[in-house]
């Protein structure tokens, strides 16, 4: 079975500083993973995938994360914050050769202040 | 952009009620996935349709949970008999099919229907 573990349930950031949202999997074989972000009230909006290739992805909104197999982990990275960034992000991983769920983590609310 | 419709966008009803809610996808998509939600945790699985079929429900989705797609367009989640613990948001996504028979393919989440049992 997959699983994801979001260890933070909170992060805070100055506005300006850098921001990283950790999350780490675990899955049978090679991994499809995922950000999402959910504002209050909203559905999840996709931010970034990694599916094969180059271990840094780049996404929406200036966000990139770090693929680390041997970590077994999917770093949310953010060189430098905005206030409107707060919100609740969610990692989440599919299983490649099968399988069309994904499993999300329990989430990591960003907190941006000024 | 016409992203994935739901409706509706909340729900009250007394206990023991049956309810049914409604998600338009992305026209082009074939995949259609429903999710539930509750405060703090992220969504969990429930079901998922690729064009009218249903390939996947978990075991969260009881017998009182019936989901429908009939055409491959819409779909329909219908709760019977509601219980306290039905209380939640319910997502629907949709998405193109990938390659291989994975999900590569990024779901793109409606707004919810967000249910409250009295």
């Amino acid at each position: 079975a997959q699983s994801v573990a979001q260890p933070e349930d909170q992060v805070n950031v100055a506005e300006g500083n850098p921001l990283t949202v950790k999350c780490t999997y675990s899955v049978s074989g090679n991994p499809y993973l995922f950000w999402y972000v959910q504002y209050p009230n909203r559905g999840l909006q996709f931010l970034l995938k990694y599916i094969t290739g180059d271990n840094l992805v780049k996404g929406s909104y200036g966000f990139e994360a770090e693929f680390n197999k041997s970590q077994t982990s999917f770093h949310l990275k953010k060189p430098s914050a905005r206030v409107s960034d707060s919100a609740w992000y969610f990692c989440a991983v599919s299983p490649t050769g099968g399988g069309n769920k994904l499993t999300f983590g329990t989430g990591t609310q960003l907190k941006v202040e000024l | 952009d016409t992203g994935v419709s739901q409706d509706p966008r909340h729900k009250i009803t007394k206990r023991g009620q049956n309810v049914t809610f409604r998600c338009d996808p992305i026209s082009e998509h074939n995949r259609l996935y429903w999710y539930r939600q509750t405060l703090g945790q992220g969504p969990e699985f429930l079901t998922y349709f690729q064009n009218e079929a249903q390939l996947e429900k978990s075991r969260l989705l009881s017998d009182r949970f019936s989901a429908e797609r009939p055409k491959g367009s819409f779909s329909t989640l219908e709760i019977q008999r509601t219980e306290q613990g039905d209380s939640a948001m319910y997502l629907c996504a949709s998405s193109l099919s990938g390659g291989g028979g994975g999900s590569n393919q990024p779901q793109h989440f409606g707004d919810g229907t967000r249910l409250s049992i009295l």
